[in-house]
């Protein structure tokens, strides 16, 4: 089975852009998760979506945004991008949405912010 | 609200040596906890989990931790490291129910040296 797949690899941008990331569960999981991992802050969630339903959200501005589609490939988008948006974005797949399932981890996606 | 701290930022040590890495959590519910570990340039992957019943857990690579109620930790332990062990090591917190939600610690860095 392909692992979590998350496109692209690396990211550059400019402060006041926008950016999209992709994320492709592993087949079959409907749950999808999104991180975002930075020196300083560290992993910190930023939503969960489950079967194209938000389950969840951080607590993060409302510049961050994601949706899933109906195969489960969830995306997110990051408006007006600041410099203290560079970081390494992880997306998160399980087949249910719980405690009890096992996460499934991409391998990210580094934003840098120019 | 939980949180978890994990007190050492980085911890060196010889191959063949035992290792423990620390992890305390605060909540005022119960709490489910997990141990992922993340390789250099790679998503994060699941160690071990405790969601009830027996608190010491054995996970993959030789791994296990304990969980300890009463002083609200859930260290991390190998009796004996490899080189391939060096790794970041983090630990994190759920409340259950149906989310995937974790609040991730800091992060350890195992660094095992020859």
């Amino acid at each position: 089975k392909a692992g979590v797949t998350q496109t692209p690899r690396y990211l550059i941008k400019t402060r006041g852009q926008q950016v999209t990331l992709s994320c492709s569960p592993i087949s079959g999981h409907r749950s999808v998760s999104w991180y975002q991992q930075t020196p300083g802050q560290g992993l910190q969630f930023l939503f969960e979506y489950f079967s194209e339903t938000q389950r969840n959200k951080g607590n993060f501005p409302g510049r961050f945004s994601g949706r899933q589609f109906s195969n489960s490939r969830s995306e997110m988008n990051v408006s007006t991008l600041e410099l203290g948006d560079s970081a390494l974005y992880l997306c998160a797949s399980s087949f249910r949405s719980g405690t009890n399932e096992k996460l499934f981890f991409g391998s990210g996606t580094q934003l840098s912010v120019l | 609200a939980q949180s978890v701290t994990q007190l050492d930022s980085q911890v060196p040590v010889f191959e063949e040596a035992p290792v423990e890495l620390r992890c305390n959590y605060s909540s005022s519910v119960s709490v489910y906890l997990f141990w992922y570990v993340q390789y250099p340039n790679q998503g994060l992957q699941l160690l071990l989990k405790y969601l009830s019943g027996s608190t010491l857990v054995k996970g993959i690579n030789g791994f296990e931790a304990e969980f300890n109620k009463s002083q609200t930790s859930f260290h991390l332990r190998k009796p004996s490291v490899h080189i391939s062990d060096t790794a970041e090591y983090f630990c994190a917190v759920s409340g259950g129910g149906a989310t995937n939600k974790l609040i991730f610690g800091t992060g350890t860095l195992l660094a095992v040296q020859p």
